[in-house]
């Protein structure tokens, strides 16, 4: 059975860096069939997509977060890592890390699908 | 960016009741790449449907959905106790995938 598993600090100061990494069990990373995303949610509100690796290490973002996220996968520790710069009160959410089966394919790229297994979520605050 | 609206934002209902939700597009999703999925307090969302209709692994047949182009419904047939949750849909017919912002079914 696929596992994930986020792990990091769970508090940060503003203007630092979040950095989450998801550890994957049960199953390999290196499969060319998934993509493997983060997504967020601030207390009491809706999912946010943040961004999306595939095993190759290629990666795309949120535009609305583009500017301060960096996703990237380490495939010989089955784990794919999330940070996120100068962070502020509105970054305060739970983190998911998920796999997505592979969906919209334009003509030259294919992009994340649906998610199908969850990491159990951590919270991350941000204050100082 | 696709925009998902879901209404209602509340449903109040009783165990054995049929649930409607909608989620509606801001423009055509394409190949009815249309996920739902359910949150329980305190729990990462479990997927229910992909591709507008087709079941996950496990999923109870009560649960159908349908839909396409910009409008979409899950259906639940006759509410379970352990049904009351938090509902939301997902795009992933572009390159940005996008959430709903859900409909929470409660205990009337």
């Amino acid at each position: 059975q696929l596992q994930l598993q986020e792990s990091g600090p769970g508090l940060v100061k503003p203007s630092e860096t979040l950095s989450l990494t998801c550890t994957v069990s049960g199953g390999s990373i290196s499969s060319s069939s998934y993509y493997w995303g983060w997504i967020r949610q601030p207390p009491g509100k809706g999912l946010e997509w943040i961004g999306s690796i595939y095993y190759s290490g290629s990666t795309y973002y949120n535009p609305s977060l583009k500017s301060r996220v960096t996703i990237s996968v380490d495939t010989s520790k089955n784990q794919f890592s999330l940070k996120l710069s100068s962070v502020t009160a509105a970054d305060t959410a739970v983190y998911y890390c998920a796999r997505s089966l592979i969906g919209y394919c334009s003509s030259t790229s294919c992009y994340a699908g649906y998610f199908d297994y969850w990491g159990q979520g951590t919270l991350v605050t941000v204050s100082s | 960016e696709i925009v998902l609206t879901q209404s209602p934002g509340t449903l109040s209902l009783s165990p054995g009741e049929r649930a409607t939700l909608s989620c509606r597009a801001s423009q055509s999703v394409s190949s009815s790449y249309l996920a739902w999925y359910q949150q329980k307090p305190g729990q990462a969302p479990r997927l229910l449907i992909y591709g507008a209709s087709s079941r996950a692994t496990g999923i109870p047949d009560r649960f159908s959905g349908s839909g396409s182009g910009t409008d979409f419904t899950l259906t639940i047939s006759r509410l379970e106790p352990e049904d009351f949750a938090v509902y939301y849909c997902q795009q992933y017919g572009s390159p940005w995938t996008t959430f709903g912002g859900g409909t929470k079914v409660e205990i009337k």
